[in-house]
């Protein structure tokens, strides 16, 4: 399906340590987008990458495509304990997006 | 500049009722997107609107419907409610109803089933 699937579930780091989730998908897609989750409360939009892109920065994060392996990571580092929330991957086909089950990651100070 | 803003924030509801929730997108966005997240889950696709008519659904029962407003306000109505309606309905507006858009989410509408 088009839908992303993350990888790790969840995942538990030391502040300061770097964090890496993975999305795996399983269609052709326009482009791909992360996304954070506090809880109870909406998602925050965190980076688009394109489907003729590999790889971009913003701050702290960098995202990585591979449309050939159809998956994607975000590699979130020197994290903090105010980085721990759900992260989403969502999928982008023409006028559809589609998101993953997430990854639940816990920053320990 | 204000953001995606839906109403009201609980409701808790029994099985049969019908609801209504309202969603008003972010200033200078016309496209609006419903998602329903279960606990522990991802947010799953509706349906989109944009100029006032349904664009995209996902799948989902027509009990649930939707309608967008001239002023892009949008409202999810769900009827004959089930126990398994019990979530998180999030709205998401962006600039145009192309996925190459970041989509900026309210904070979402918790409703209970009884």
């Amino acid at each position: 399906s088009q839908q992303g699937e993350e990888d790790p579930q969840a995942l538990s780091i030391q502040e300061g340590e770097n964090a890496t989730m993975n999305c795996s998908y399983k269609t052709s897609i326009n482009n791909l987008q992360w996304y954070r989750q506090n809880s109870g409360r909406g998602l925050v939009h965190l980076i688009l990458i394109r489907s003729n892109e590999r790889e971009k920065h913003s701050g702290r994060l960098r995202v990585t495509l591979d449309t050939s392996k159809k998956s994607s990571s975000l590699l979130i580092t020197a994290s903090r304990a105010a980085d721990t929330a759900s992260y989403f991957c969502a999928t982008g086909l023409n006028n559809d997006m589609r998101f993953g089950a997430g990854t639940r990651l816990t920053v320990k100070p | 500049d204000a953001g995606v803003t839906q109403s009201p924030t609980h409701l808790i509801k029994t099985r049969g009722q019908q609801v209504t929730l309202r969603c008003s997108p972010k200033s200078g966005h016309d496209t609006v997107s419903w998602y329903q997240q279960a606990l522990g889950q991802g947010p799953q696709f509706i349906f989109q609107y944009y100029e006032e008519e349904e664009r995209q659904r996902g799948n989902f029962p027509d009990r649930f419907s939707g309608h967008q407003f001239p002023n892009y306000s949008s409202e999810l109505n769900v009827n004959a409610l089930l126990l398994g309606d019990s979530a998180l309905y999030l709205c998401a507006s962006s600039l145009g109803p192309s996925s190459n858009q970041p989509q900026h989410f309210g904070d979402g509408t918790r409703l209970s089933i009884l």
